[in-house]
């Protein structure tokens, strides 16, 4: 079955910019989304496609894939960010997989 | 708006059945694929399954023996059935919409869940 891996903690100061990565076999050929969870909530759909936003994201998310690997980068960062955030992605034996998510810490 | 409301019991009894039902609103389950999704308390997201009007359904491979998705478009509803449970399937259960054609088999509109805890 296709797995996606994702750090289980990643730390950011205010006003850095924080990486999340998801790694999975040959992800660049497919499709990334990714989602953010704060605590209580639903998740919500911040990137799709690798790299387009929903109406309604703020342009300080943004989203890259290549080989093995698709990133999730949240520019100048805010504590409002602080959230776990998971990686999704379509496997034709799989389909659906979602990666373990990351908690996101803004120090 | 899009709008997903689970209902059903939070308490059931192990080797039992759990019955969910997401009504929606602004959209049409006539539309679409819908899916349920679970996260047990402190973990990551289940995909379960899910559901097109047309009759496609499809489920998680790990769950597929135990699971039923169907959707009533009288009500403009579906639901999710789910066979044999044990404390292993105590989470919160979210119904969505998706995997969407078009957001890359995302999921754009999510419920605001309802926490299912199996127990004696």
């Amino acid at each position: 079955s296709y797995e996606l891996t994702q750090p289980p903690s990643v730390s950011v100061s205010p006003g850095q910019t924080a990486s999340i990565t998801c790694s999975g076999d040959k992800l660049g050929d497919k499709y990334a989304c990714w989602y953010q969870q704060k605590p209580g909530q639903s998740p919500v759909l911040v990137i799709y496609q690798d790299n387009k936003r929903p109406s309604g994201i703020p342009e300080r998310f943004s989203g890259s894939s290549s080989g093995n690997t698709a990133t999730l980068s949240i520019s100048g960062t805010q504590a409002t960010d602080e959230a776990d955030y998971y990686c999704q992605a379509w496997d034709f034996s799989t389909l659906v997989v979602f990666g373990g998510g990351t908690k996101l810490t803004v120090l | 708006q899009v709008h997903l409301q689970e209902s059903g019991p939070g308490l059931v009894k192990p080797s039992e059945t759990l019955t969910l039902i997401c009504t929606v609103s602004g959209d049409s389950v006539s539309s679409y694929y819908w899916s349920w999704i679970r996260q047990p308390p402190g973990k990551g997201l289940e995909w379960i399954g899910f559901v097109h009007n047309i009759g496609s359904t499809n489920s998680n491979p790990t769950l597929r023996t135990r699971v039923t998705v169907s959707v009533d478009t009288s009500k403009n509803q579906f639901s999710l059935r789910l066979a044999s449970m044990t404390a292993a399937d105590t989470a919160v259960y979210y119904c969505a919409r998706g995997p969407r054609d078009g957001y890359s088999q995302a999921f754009d509109y999510w419920g605001q869940g309802t926490l299912v805890t199996v127990s004696s």
